[in-house]
């Protein structure tokens, strides 16, 4: 799987709009970008998924420009409850392997009031 | 539809000593894995498995075991623990490959004394 690079950390106010940016530049052509969020003491949760443009659920928003070797996590107006740590995780979804998979360390939102 | 579960919650040990770490997943999913996550790090493969009967190594396998007797059911094995060993442990699994959603249990805390 592609190795991917984040900020360690952001800071943000409530309401305010965040943008979250991941690296992939080995990223394969097959490849989906997958976001996830993990709160403390918690398993990580699934955010959203994407392969190319832009992509929107009821959460979050994923922008992937067309070389694909970033992509950028959008939370429109955060609260409180969104500060956790967010993860790029990127990777072929009909691949066998895992070997190299990796989360790295994700980046530690914190949402200030 | 409990998704994933893990067991137990909790546990200390002492040094030598082992222990077997359950998951079960009622989502009919292929794969499964299992990761470690030390303090302020991200997530680490140690084993997975692409279906009942098989398993694979992943990033940090040394020290542990697995095995998958049963397509629900993905058991982690400490035949001596050490210290080194104490971490949080996840479990997660995946319909296809690990480039799909995963979906994660809560976690155990294993403490090595």
């Amino acid at each position: 799987l592609a190795k991917t690079t984040q900020p360690i950390s952001m800071d943000s106010y409530e309401g305010q709009e965040v943008n979250i940016t991941c690296s992939h530049n080995n990223i394969a052509t097959n490849d989906y970008i997958t976001w996830y969020q993990q709160f403390p003491s918690q398993g990580p949760r699934f955010i959203i998924q994407g392969y190319k443009t832009k992509v929107t659920n009821e959460v979050a928003s994923l922008f992937i420009p067309a070389d694909r070797k970033s992509s950028t996590l959008s939370l429109p107006r955060v609260s409180l409850s969104d500060t956790a740590v967010y993860y790029c995780l990127v990777g072929d979804p009909a691949s066998g392997s895992a070997r190299q998979l990796t989360f790295g360390s994700g980046t530690q939102l914190t949402v200030l009031p | 539809n409990a998704g994933v579960t893990q067991t137990p919650k909790f546990r200390v040990l002492k040094t030598g000593q082992s222990m077997t770490l359950l998951c079960a997943q009622d989502m009919n999913h292929e794969y499964m894995y299992w990761y470690r996550q030390d303090p302020g790090m991200g997530l680490r493969l140690i084993h997975y498995s692409v279906g009942e009967g098989t398993t694979a190594k992943g990033e940090v396998p040394d020290g542990y075991n697995v095995s998958r007797l049963k397509k629900q059911n993905f058991l982690l094995g400490l035949e001596s623990a050490a210290p080194s060993q104490t971490s949080v442990y996840f479990c997660a699994s995946s319909l296809r490959g690990p480039g799909e959603t995963q979906y994660f249990g809560p976690g155990t805390r294993l403490l090595v004394l």
